[in-house]
């Protein structure tokens, strides 16, 4: 079974400027979490998507946006990038929501000049 | 609000055990997780344990939970040169919501 998958791998934007990531889970996965990940904060919730719903978000401003398509894949915008939004952004696909184990995707590294 | 605290960098012999320790501040936490990230690559679930087990052992892989001190560990027997990676502890609490630690650097010495 191919595993989540994340394109693209590498993306680099200057400020300003808007981003789309796109994520694919596993055959049969019906949730989607986003992570960003840097050397200052770790590993931070983004969001969490399940049957095209947003049903958890993390402590990011309103320019950080995703949604989740009928077929369970799922995107994530950035808009109006800032140099601190270069990270490593980290979808991860799940079953079901709720105490379910998450299988990560390699991430997208997002470069801002 | 809820953390996860873990030490950033360990050291171990090739062949030693490893003990990676967390500590994480949600009682309410369901399920506590480990995580592996290797050099360029995303993060790869290693092993999990339910909020009301006291250990789970998965080959060389031991995980031990006092909920009580809401302390976490996870023991590498047989630590090999492949083990070396980052660790990270994470606990998904009753809002789903999984909160990561920055992660331990594990690095082996020949």
């Amino acid at each position: 079974k191919a595993g989540v998958t994340q394109t693209p791998r590498y993306l680099i934007k200057t400020r300003g400027q808007q981003v789309t990531l796109s994520c694919s889970p596993i055959s049969g996965h019906r949730s989607v979490s986003w992570y960003q990940q840097t050397p200052g904060q770790g590993l931070q919730f983004l969001f969490e998507y399940f049957s095209e719903t947003q049903r958890n978000k993390g402590n990011f401003p309103g320019r950080f946006s995703g949604r989740q398509f009928s077929n369970s894949r799922s995107e994530m915008n950035v808009s109006t990038l800032e140099l601190g939004d270069s990270a490593l952004y980290l979808c991860a696909s799940s079953l079901k929501v709720g105490p379910d184990t998450q299988y990560f995707g390699p991430g997208t590294r997002l470069t801002v000049l | 609000g809820e953390d996860v605290e873990q030490s950033l960098f360990l050291s171990v012999r090739e062949g030693d055990s490893s003990v990676i320790n967390c500590t994480y501040t949600d009682s309410s936490s369901t399920y506590l997780y480990w995580y592996k990230q290797e050099p360029g690559a995303g993060l790869q679930l290693l092993t999990y344990i339910f909020s009301n087990m006291d250990m789970k052992q998965d080959q060389r892989l031991t995980v031990l939970l006092n909920k009580k001190d809401k302390h976490l560990s996870l023991r590498i027997a047989d630590t090999q040169t492949g083990d070396s990676a980052i660790y990270f502890c994470a606990e998904r609490g009753l809002d789903d919501k999984i909160i990561f630690g920055k992660g331990t650097r594990l690095h082996i010495l020949p």
